[in-house]
Order: C-alpha cells, then sequence, then structure tokens
C-alpha cells in the first residue's frame, strides 16, 4: 500500500518552459513534504521542503505547492533548464510521531528530461 | 568526511553468496536509513533506526536480509544467500535528531551474478 504516490514515471519539458512535478498521499498524519533530486549514479539530493501549515514555500526556481485537503502537492520549476533533467523524488513524514514511526516515506520518483 | 559514505561502491557476487554493505552516517546523525532502487524503480524503503528505539525492519523483502547499527553509528546491511533479484542500487541516508532533511550516500551498486 504505497502511501506516497508519482503517478507519473517520465515528464518532457522543453527548456525555458515550466515543469510541474506532482505528487499525492493517502496518510492524513503527514505533515511535512520534501522534494529530492538524483542524478544517475549518485545518491538523492534535498531540493525543497514544505510544512503543513503552510501551502506553498519558494526556493529560486523551484516553487512547491501543498493542497492539504486533496492529499496534493506538486514541485514546480520555472523555467526549466536541462541541467534539471534528473528523477525527482517527493517524500513525506509525520513530524510529530516518535521514534521509528518518525520516518521518510518516498514516493517512486518521476524522470524529468529538459529538451535544450 | 563530511557527507554519508557507504562502502563498497559497486560489488558483484555470485549467486548465493552472502553480502556486507556498509553505511557511515554524518557524525552525530542519530536517524539512518537504509533503501534501494531497482532497475527502473523507485525508492524502496528497507529499515530505519531512531536512536535508541527498535528498528522499523517492516520493509527487509526477506529474512535474507538483516541490518545492524552498532554504537548509534556505523551501520551494515547484510544479505544472505543472495539471489539475481537482490540486483540494485543500495541507498543509506541519515539525518539529525530534530531535522527531517535525510542526507544520501552515492550508494552501493550490487550485482548478483
Amino acid at each position: 500500500d504505497q502511501q506516497v504516490k508519482q503517478n507519473s514515471p517520465s515528464l518532457s519539458v522543453q527548456e525555458g518552459r515550466i515543469s510541474i512535478l506532482n505528487c499525492d498521499y493517502t496518510n492524513s498524519m503527514f505533515d511535512y513534504f520534501l522534494w529530492y533530486k538524483k542524478y544517475p549514479a549518485e545518491g538523492p539530493t534535498f531540493l525543497i521542503s514544505i510544512s503543513s501549515i503552510k501551502d506553498k514555500n519558494e526556493d529560486g526556481r523551484f516553487t512547491v505547492f501543498l493542497n492539504k485537503s486533496a492529499k496534493h502537492l506538486s514541485l514546480h520549476i520555472v523555467p526549466s533548464q536541462p541541467g534539471d533533467s534528473a528523477v525527482y523524488f517527493c517524500a513525506a513524514v509525520n513530524l510529530v510521531s516518535s521514534g521509528s514511526a518518525r520516518q521518510l516515506t518516498f514516493g517512486s520518483g518521476t524522470q524529468l528530461t529538459v529538451l535544450p | 568526511g563530511a557527507g554519508v559514505s557507504q562502502s563498497p561502491s559497486n560489488k558483484v557476487t555470485e549467486k548465493g553468496k552472502d553480502v556486507e554493505l556498509r553505511c557511515d552516517p554524518i557524525s552525530g546523525h542519530t536517524a539512518l536509513y537504509w533503501y534501494r532502487q531497482s532497475l527502473g524503480q523507485g525508492l524502496e524503503f528497507l529499515i530505519y533506526f531512531q536512536g535508541n528505539s527498535a528498528p522499523d525492519k517492516s520493509g527487509l523483502p526477506s529474512d535474507r536480509f538483516s541490518a545492524e547499527r552498532t554504537g548509534g553509528s556505523v551501520s551494515t546491511l547484510t544479505i544472505q544467500r543472495t539471489q539475481q533479484e537482490d540486483s540494485a542500487v543500495y541507498l543509506c541516508a541519515s539525518s539529525p535528531r530534530r531535522n527531517t532533511e535525510a542526507f544520501f550516500g552515492q550508494g552501493t551498486r550490487l550485482t548478483v551474478v
């Protein structure tokens, strides 16, 4: 039972356009969400996060939107650049929990290809 | 080093052999995760250690898989009697106690032939 879902395994976007990566979750206890980027042969690296008390967080070209009622978040990259081509994972956690229950749950990832 | 270190970076083993994968987390990080990524697949959770709490082993795919974290620092993932379907990149990550951002190592690419 996947609690965090990324339903699009791949996305192609033209350079300069907007990339929109989507993520859905089922566990209403999640209260903190993160996006990671992964290049081939490297480990994932943290990109941006958002707390459930917010609906938007912006960092340069990257903006994450959270719709709690829909249990949906999205990552917007504007403008997209060829160097953004990577696999993007969303992750969620329940910060209120403790011990072994407080762990990141990842989606299956979306391969973004930005075409020059 | 400043980051999460995993060794070996690549491992080729024969089917049926045991393998040990090592993870050195960032110093002071209390949380440690093991994931794996098979070809064309997403991140698959394996096991999670948090401080002195009992680890969450719910992601281990079979009893051939086990992990230890000694002294709250270094972790070893052991796969016994390896099978071809165990071939994947095994990723380790750690995070500080009060920060959920997990830092990943570069992974160990395991190939079972």
